[in-house]
C-alpha cells in the first residue's frame, strides 16, 4: 500500500519566517503534487513536479522532488497571513490504471502577521 | 468557469435520515471522485468513477452508494446516515493527461445528529 507521511502536522510561525513542511513515502511515485486548502474551501493544485531532483519555484514556494522520487519538499520564504491553511501532498496510485491519487494527511499552517 | 459545482454546502441530517450530495463538472473529465475529509486523517476516497458507466469502491465506502448519472454528474447517497458520517465532502474531477490533477468542489458540511 502507498502511503504519503506529512511532516509536521500543524506549524504556527511569524510573519517573515521561512518555514519547510515535509512529503515522505517508502514508494517511489511517478509524480507528487501539492495542494493547498483555504478554510471553507477545497483544495487547490499548486504545482506537479515529475523528474527526480527537479524544484519548482512558484514565488515564494520553492517545491523540490526527491531524486528517488519518494519524498517531496515545499519551502516558503518569508511566509505571509496569506499562506495560511492546509497544504497537502499527493500522488497517483501505481496499481492499475485508475488514475486515483493519494494524499497526506496535510500540514495546517497558521501565520501570524 | 464552473469548474466542480456541489450542492448542497452545509447538511444537518438526524440518524438514520438520508439524502444525496449532488456533483458536477464543466471539464469533460472523464473520471470523478467523492472524498471525505476529517481532521488530522486528510482526503479519504469512498467511491470513484473512471469513466462514465462505471463505479469503484475507494478505502471507505461503508454506509454510502454512488451513481454516475453522465459524464457531468456523479452523486454520492447516505441511504442512512449515522453520527460517524459527520465530515467534509469534496466531489473531485479528475484530469488525467501527461499527469493525474484533480479539481475539487467546495465541499458539502454534513452533520448527523
Amino acid at each position: 500500500t502507498q502511503l504519503l507521511e506529512q511532516s509536521p502536522q500543524f506549524l504556527s510561525i511569524q510573519e517573515g519566517e521561512n518555514l519547510t513542511v515535509y512529503c515522505n513515502s517508502s514508494s517511489v511515485f511517478s509524480s507528487l503534487q501539492w495542494y493547498r486548502q483555504e478554510p471553507g474551501e477545497g483544495p487547490v493544485l499548486l504545482v506537479t513536479v515529475v523528474t527526480g531532483g527537479e524544484v519548482k519555484k512558484l514565488k515564494r514556494l520553492t517545491f523540490q522532488f526527491g531524486d528517488a522520487r519518494k519524498d517531496s519538499s515545499l519551502h516558503i520564504t518569508a511566509a505571509q497571513p496569506g499562506d495560511t491553511g492546509l497544504y497537502l501532498c499527493a500522488g497517483p496510485n501505481s496499481s492499475g490504471n485508475t488514475g486515483k491519487l493519494i494524499f497526506g494527511q496535510g500540514t495546517t499552517l497558521q501565520v501570524k502577521p | 468557469n464552473a469548474g466542480v459545482t456541489q450542492t448542497p454546502k452545509f447538511q444537518v441530517l438526524k440518524t438514520g435520515q438520508s439524502m444525496t450530495l449532488q456533483c458536477a463538472q464543466d471539464m469533460n473529465h472523464n473520471s470523478m471522485y467523492w472524498y471525505r475529509q476529517d481532521p488530522g486523517m486528510g482526503l479519504r476516497l469512498i467511491y470513484y468513477s473512471a469513466s462514465e458507466g462505471t463505479t469503484d469502491k475507494g478505502e471507505v465506502p461503508n454506509g454510502y452508494n454512488v451513481s454516475r448519472l453522465n459524464k457531468r454528474e456523479f452523486s454520492l447517497r447516505l441511504e442512512s446516515a449515522a453520527p460517524s458520517q459527520t465530515s467534509v465532502y469534496f466531489c473531485a474531477s479528475i484530469f488525467r493527461g501527461w499527469n493525474t490533477e484533480a479539481f475539487f468542489g467546495q465541499g458539502t458540511r454534513l452533520t448527523v445528529v
